[in-house]
């Protein structure tokens, strides 16, 4: 059984349009990240989100945390095709990672 | 800086083989980290590295896997009588700080082929 569920599984979507991408867990998060991956490469750290509530912003991206600590999602404005890659999850101190939602981005 | 470092990129054995995957940390890094990552999937922890401590080698999913760190700095993950469902992708991490998982700077992987 997954620790961390991702959804949706596949994203496609024209550039210039919003998505969000989801992470839900049974155990609450002591804390969470999102890393992007592309293909060929490692995942590289997005952001790391500690506690209930919070919003972080990076550019286009925005990252809730639930007030539980158990979901968490990620918000792209106005997707660009730059934007194209699998995105995960992490509970940071059980290193279990969700399985991604690999989103593509249109031109 | 140079970032984490992985050799060989590809690798490619046949079944029972033994292969060896190297890992370079980003220099004063001293936690390290072995995942892999199956077609289509998330990453699977292996083992951590923190320091002088004991390894967390709860993640080796068999007896034929098991990984050491020499020196605080390289690491290398070994895999002995290699079996196909083993083909996947390799990838090493490190991170600066004393708290698990944390900023994880990723390598781009070894690619594992098993015929």
């Amino acid at each position: 059984t997954q620790l961390l569920e991702q959804s949706p599984q596949f994203l496609s979507i024209q550039e210039g349009e919003n998505l969000t991408v989801y992470c839900n867990s049974s155990s609450v998060f002591s804390s969470l990240q999102w890393y992007r991956q592309e293909p060929g490469e490692g995942p590289v750290l997005l952001v790391t989100v500690v506690t209930g509530g919070e919003v972080k912003k990076l550019k286009r991206l925005t990252f809730q945390f639930g007030d539980a600590r158990k979901d968490s999602s990620l918000h792209i404005t106005a997707a660009q095709p730059g934007d194209t890659g699998l995105y995960l999850c992490e509970h940071d101190y059980k290193l279990s990672f969700g399985a991604g939602t690999t989103v593509t981005v249109r031109a | 800086g140079a970032g984490v470092s992985q050799s060989p990129s590809n690798k490619v054995t046949e079944k029972g083989k033994d292969v060896e995957l190297r890992c370079d940390p980003i220099s004063g890094h001293t936690a390290l980290y072995w995942y892999r990552q199956s077609l289509g999937q998330g990453l699977e922890f292996l083992i951590y590295f923190q320091g002088n401590s004991a390894p967390d080698k709860s993640g080796l999913p068999s007896d034929r896997f098991s990984a050491e760190r020499t020196g605080g700095s390289v690491s290398t993950l070994t895999i002995q009588r290699t079996q196909q469902e083993d083909s996947a992708v390799y990838l090493c991490a490190s991170s600066p700080g004393q708290a698990r998982g944390e900023t994880q700077y990723f390598g781009p992987g070894t690619r594992l082929l098993v015929l």
